[in-house]
């Protein structure tokens, strides 16, 4: 069964630290995204990746950075913490290919800047 | 820019009732339209349509495609509590991606 983790469901942090929220996928998928999630907002992508070593921005990149160094991690990197970046991240994966398939989710991180 | 507009924003409904949610969209290449429901937790994805007109069904929840019109429904016939959720419509459009563009989601709330 697919399966993605992500490190934390909940944290906690002060403006101005630096943050990095870690998600595993357990399916040798080639694609991976980190969104945030608001009320009110919906869905919004952050970065993505297509590979290893990989990335992309997405829609609201400011503030964050990623890293994947290795197929089945994906962080993102909060560089200095805002209280504006209090939100739920959601973690998401999914294999390339011609055909279109979709993405599963991990359970999310909701985070709170203090 | 690409856009999806889900509607209602919410719906209180009672146990039995039949409800329908709606997603529109606008994109620039249209690959597919994606139904997830999320409850406490990770968005679990229920259907994905590519075709226009082919019902897409699985027990109580079935959807549908019209790609001339740009929109999609999501049908929930006699509902329980435990279709409680927030529902997700999200929309694949550009060629080469796998990126996807998710509409505000409709809270559905299904009363005893």
């Amino acid at each position: 069964d697919v399966k993605v983790t992500q490190s934390s469901r909940y944290l906690v942090k002060r403006t101005g630290e630096k943050v990095f929220l870690e998600c595993v996928q357990d399916m040798d998928h080639e694609n991976m995204f980190w969104y945030r999630q608001d009320p009110g907002l919906g869905l919004r992508l952050i970065y993505f990746s297509y590979d290893v070593k990989m990335k992309e921005k997405g829609d609201i990149p400011e503030g964050y950075s990623v890293s994947r160094e290795k197929k089945e991690r994906f962080s993102l990197i909060l560089e200095s913490a805002s209280t504006n970046q209090t939100s739920m991240y959601l973690c998401a994966s999914t294999p390339a290919g011609e055909r279109v398939q979709p993405q599963h989710f991990g359970d999310g991180t909701r985070l709170s800047i203090l | 820019e690409d856009k999806v507009v889900q509607s209602p924003l919410s719906l209180v409904v009672h146990e039995g009732d039949t409800v329908t949610l709606n997603c529109s969209y606008e994109v620039t290449n249209f690959r597919s339209l994606l139904w997830y429901k999320q409850e406490k937790k990770a968005p679990t994805f229920l259907f994905m349509l590519t075709s226009s007109g082919i019902e897409k069904k699985s027990g109580r929840l079935s959807s549908i495609l019209d790609k001339k019109e740009l929109f999609s429904i999501l049908n929930i016939t006699a509902t329980q509590t435990g279709d409680s959720a927030v529902y997700l419509c999200a929309v694949e459009g550009e060629v080469g991606s796998e990126k996807l563009v998710f509409g505000k989601g409709t809270k559905l709330t299904v009363n005893p």
